[in-house]
């Protein structure tokens, strides 16, 4: 079984400062695990994933997340945050490295203050 | 990358109604696309996986029932819920696989909020 934890549903940060959104993960399986950003009134969008190869992985908009297998984590940061980083972000495990059938943290909505 | 478009994007609907809820694959053939439902403060949960011309596979709790998924052609897949409840009020929201060799990439729908009063 897989699940996903992401602390903070909610987090604000001032444009500019850096972006910290954390997941954790349990899996019995090596995991592939995403990243998801919501806007309002859209799809999810991927931001990006890992799938086993390299632990650092770079993703669209600047974002980026570290696979760290000892903490069971796959945080999601971003040096310098924009108004338009402004959304729900979705952190997800699969079995598969596509990402089908998923299992979802619970979200975190990012505010970003001018 | 690849659209799919979910209708509706919100509905209210009076208790005992069903509600139909159709994912379009807009410029792909979908030969799978899976249904996600999320209550509020809650995770995104995995309903079901549908298959273009055979029946779904429902996750465990999932009642087949309630929730009737028809996926008749490469580009459309519908969930009807059944004699809504207002507990069954959700975000549901799809994606789509698009076909090819291996685990391809699934693309999501912007999902629908189901109000039932």
């Amino acid at each position: 079984a897989q699940s996903v934890t992401q602390l903070g549903s909610h987090v604000s940060v001032s444009e500019g400062a850096l972006v910290l959104l954390r997941c954790n993960y349990s899996s019995s399986v090596p995991p592939y695990l995403f990243w998801y950003v919501q806007y309002p009134n859209q799809g999810l969008q991927l931001l990006l994933k890992y799938t086993s190869a390299a632990t650092l992985v770079k993703g669209i908009n600047g974002f980026e997340a570290e696979f760290k297998k000892s903490e069971t984590s796959f945080h999601l940061t971003k040096p310098s945050a924009h108004m338009s980083d402004a959304a729900e972000y979705f952190c997800a495990v699969s079995e598969d490295n596509a990402g089908n059938m998923l299992t979802f943290g619970g979200g975190t909505r990012l505010m970003v203050k001018p | 990358g690849a659209v799919v478009s979910q209708h509706p994007s919100r509905v209210i609907c009076k208790s005992g109604t069903s509600v139909k809820i159709e994912c379009r694959s807009l410029d792909f053939q979908a030969t799978t696309m899976f249904w996600y439902r999320q209550f509020p403060k809650q995770s995104l949960m995995l309903m079901a996986t549908s298959n273009e011309g055979s029946k779904a596979t429902y996750e465990q709790g999932v009642e087949k029932d309630k929730f009737l998924i028809n996926h008749a052609s490469l580009t459309l897949s519908t969930l009807t819920v059944t004699s809504a409840h207002p507990e069954d009020s959700s975000f549901y929201i799809c994606s789509a696989r698009s076909p090819g060799t291996g685990n391809t990439e699934a693309f999501f729908g912007q999902g629908t909020r189901l109000t039932v009063v």
